[in-house]
C-alpha cells in the first residue's frame, strides 16, 4: 500500500509554460515533504521542501504548495525549461521509532519539456 | 566534495555468486542508506546506518548483508540472490543525525544489478 502517490507517470509541457506535478499522501503523520529530481544515469537530487506548518514554499522558478486537509501537495515550475526534463519524486517524512525521520518516496513523474 | 560515489555502476551475477556493492561519501555525513528501486516503482528503503551502527533494517532478506566499515564507506554484500532481486540499488547519505527533521538525502548514481 503506497503511502505517497504520484498518479501521473508522465507529463508533457511546452517550454515557457507552467508544469504542475501532483502528489497525494495517505498517512496524516507525515509532517515534512520534499521533491527530488532525477536525470537518467544519475541519482536523485534534492530540489525543494516544505514543512507541514506552511502551505507554500518558493525557490526561484520552483514553488511547492501543501494542502494538509486534502493530503495533497504540488510542485509548480514556471517557466518550464527543456533542462527541467527529468523524473520528479515526491517524498514525505514522519517520525519513526527512536525519533528518526526517513523519507517515503512516490514512484515519480516523468516531465518532458518541449522546446 | 558533495558526491556519493557508488561502484560498480553495473553488475551481472549468477544466483550462486557472491558480490558486493560499494558506496563512499566524504561530506562528513553520519547516516548512510541503501535503497532498492525497481522499474516504475518508488525507491524502497532497505537499511540505514547511523554513526556506523545499523539503525534500521526494513525486513530485508538475509541474502543482502550490509556493512559499514567506517563513517565514509557503506557496503552491500550479495549472496544467493534471485532474479527478482534485479534492480537499481541506490546509496544515500544525510547530515549527521537521523533526527534532523529537515535533512535531505544525497544520492549516488546507483548500481544496476542483474541476477541471472
Amino acid at each position: 500500500d503506497q503511502q505517497v502517490k504520484q498518479n501521473s507517470p508522465s507529463l508533457s509541457v511546452q517550454e515557457g509554460r507552467i508544469s504542475i506535478l501532483n502528489c497525494d499522501y495517505t498517512n496524516s503523520m507525515f509532517d515534512y515533504f520534499l521533491w527530488y529530481k532525477k536525470y537518467p544515469a544519475e541519482g536523485p537530487t534534492f530540489l525543494i521542501s516544505i514543512s507541514s506548518i506552511k502551505d507554500k514554499n518558493e525557490d526561484g522558478r520552483f514553488t511547492v504548495f501543501l494542502n494538509k486537509s486534502a493530503k495533497h501537495l504540488s510542485l509548480h515550475i514556471v517557466p518550464s525549461q527543456p533542462g527541467d526534463s527529468a523524473v520528479y519524486f515526491c517524498a514525505a517524512k514522519r517520525p519513526l521509532s527512536g525519533g528518526s525521520y526517513i523519507p517515503t518516496f512516490g514512484r515519480g513523474t516523468s516531465l518532458i519539456v518541449h522546446p | 566534495d558533495t558526491e556519493v560515489t557508488q561502484t560498480p555502476k553495473h553488475l551481472v551475477m549468477g544466483m550462486t555468486n557472491k558480490k558486493s556493492l560499494k558506496c563512499e561519501q566524504h561530506m562528513g555525513h553520519r547516516a548512510m542508506y541503501w535503497y532498492k528501486q525497481k522499474a516504475k516503482k518508488p525507491p524502497e528503503l532497505m537499511f540505514v546506518y547511523s554513526y556506523e551502527k545499523l539503525s534500521i533494517n526494513e525486513s530485508v532478506p538475509s541474502r543482502f548483508s550490509p556493512e559499514c566499515p567506517n563513517s565514509s564507506l557503506l557496503n552491500l554484500h550479495l549472496h544467493a540472490l534471485q532474479p527478482e532481486d534485479s534492480a537499481l540499488y541506490l546509496c544515500a547519505s544525510s547530515p549527521p543525525a537521523l533526527t534532523v527533521y529537515t535533512g535531505e538525502l544525497f544520492f549516488g548514481e546507483g548500481s544496476r544489478l542483474t541476477v541471472l
